[in-house]
């Protein structure tokens, strides 16, 4: 199984300002997906992350919020830009290991106050 | 749209039970299915990834895939109270995307 290493685990951020959040895969990933997961609720896809190209981003989300960098196979970053409360949520990135298995990263826990 | 539906429960089986949990998914074309276990405020841990029509099995987990008639089942034999959790339902097409797509999950609670 991949093993995705995410951090920070959870922070409290002040309205207006940026959070960088980063996952790291002990092996090389093609794609990586960012979701975000509400209180009670399940996955949203945030965006697809290909190495070398601009995300994909669903309907509803957008780069200039959402900025994604994906410099090589084994990284990534999803930015929450100039937050308000309502970007409170779990932010989780995931890809496909061995076999075509989906894993996760542990979650980011951001609370906006 | 592709959707990928679940009951959200709770589900409430007595320990020892069968727990079954139910997903049906809207796109014909979808190939890798995914069953996930969720504790609260932890990441989704993968427990079964099946493709193929029919039974896969284990240890106490066995996922059905029917593809004729578009659903996939999780059973937990033997429930045990570290089995309540959010159990979701995922599924995946081909075809250069792989782009997964999650169930709103269903709710387990395993009662001594």
């Amino acid at each position: 199984s991949a093993v995705i290493s995410q951090k920070p685990s959870r922070d409290i951020c002040q309205r207006g300002t940026s959070l960088t959040i980063q996952c790291q895969v002990d092996s090389q990933v093609t794609m990586m997906f960012w979701y975000r997961q509400q209180p009670g609720q399940s996955l949203t896809l945030i965006a697809t992350a290909n190495q070398g190209s601009e995300a994909t981003y669903e309907s509803g989300f957008v780069i200039d919020k959402f900025p994604i960098s994906r410099p090589n196979l084994t990284f990534s970053t999803l930015t929450v830009s100039n937050m308000s409360p309502e970007d409170s949520s779990i932010y989780l990135c995931s890809g496909y290991g061995a076999n075509e298995k989906l894993f996760f990263g542990s979650g980011t826990q951001l609370s906006v106050l | 749209q592709k959707e990928v539906e679940q009951n959200s429960g709770p589900l409430s089986v007595p320990e020892g039970a069968i727990a079954s949990l139910n997903c049906t998914y809207s796109d014909r074309g979808s190939q890798s299915f995914f069953w996930y276990r969720q504790y609260s405020g932890k990441s989704p841990e993968l427990i079964m990834f099946i493709y193929s029509n029919g039974d896969k099995e284990d240890g106490r987990f066995t996922a059905q895939l029917n593809k004729a008639s578009q659903y996939v089942s999780l059973l937990i034999r033997d429930s045990q109270p570290s089995d309540s959790a959010t159990y979701l339902c995922a599924v995946a097409t081909s075809g250069g995307s792989y782009i997964p797509t999650f169930g709103r999950g269903t709710s387990l609670i395993v009662h001594p």
